[in-house]
């Protein structure tokens, strides 16, 4: 069983506060990891799919940093707007069969104005 | 981008009584869907995969007899729960992968989701 953990539970923040979370996952046979975002009463969007031990991506004010080595994801967001709540989901992809993703429980973000 | 449906949003129905729910690609052929189940704190978890033309692959733990599952076109996939109970509530999402972006990882787009209340 592939456990994915992400820390904290919930967040709520100022508007304009920079914020992060965690995401941790088993280190040995890694793949991928996505980052998605979802918004109440939406579909979730996906973020960010990342492969590469230290690898760094960016999406405007969000930002993403994978260490394979040690199983963990950081998700940044700087200066966080209103529009910015929602509750991020990562999820590590393996090969099995037709591809999976296994989830996290998420991090509900609240930015308050 | 990639459009993914769902319908309906949420539906409550009677203990016994079979439920329908839909999932269509809405500007992508998908032979492949997958069908999430979220309990309340919980994570999305999978439960089967749907395949176009052929039976679905279903995740341990998960009964194809209840849950039935027809991926009869590119566009459309459906999940059945027969005879639902209290304990199927839940909060029921599919997901595809465009193959524009076959081999890059499948990143996945997500219907809505169906809020499922057995009463």
């Amino acid at each position: 069983i592939l456990n994915v953990e992400q820390s904290p539970q919930s967040l709520h923040v100022q508007e304009g506060d920079s914020t992060n979370f965690t995401c941790s996952f088993p280190s040995s046979n890694f793949y991928a990891l996505h980052w998605y975002r979802w918004e109440t009463a939406k579909s979730p969007e996906a973020l960010f799919v990342m492969t590469l031990n230290g690898d760094e991506k960016k999406k405007g004010r969000i930002s993403a940093t994978l260490n394979t080595k040690e199983g963990y994801s950081y998700l940044y967001i700087k200066g966080s707007q209103p529009e910015d709540s929602a509750t991020y989901l990562c999820a590590s992809w393996r090969p099995s069969g037709y591809s999976t993703l296994t989830f996290g429980k998420g991090t509900m973000l609240l930015v308050s104005p | 981008g990639a459009v993914v449906s769902q319908h309906p949003s949420w539906v409550i129905c009677k203990s016994g009584t079979s439920v329908k729910i839909e999932c269509r690609s809405l500007d992508f052929q998908a032979t492949t869907m997958f069908w999430y189940r979220q309990f309340p704190k919980q994570s999305l978890m999978l439960m089967a995969t749907s395949n176009e033309g052929s039976k679905a692959t279903y995740e341990q733990g998960v009964e194809k007899d209840k849950f039935l599952i027809n991926h009869a076109s590119l566009t459309l996939s459906t999940l059945t729960v027969t005879s639902a109970h209290p304990e199927d509530s839940s909060f029921y999402i599919c997901s595809a992968p465009p193959p524009r972006l076959a081999g890059k990882y499948n990143e996945q787009f997500f219907g809505p989701g169906t809020r499922l209340t057995v009463l």
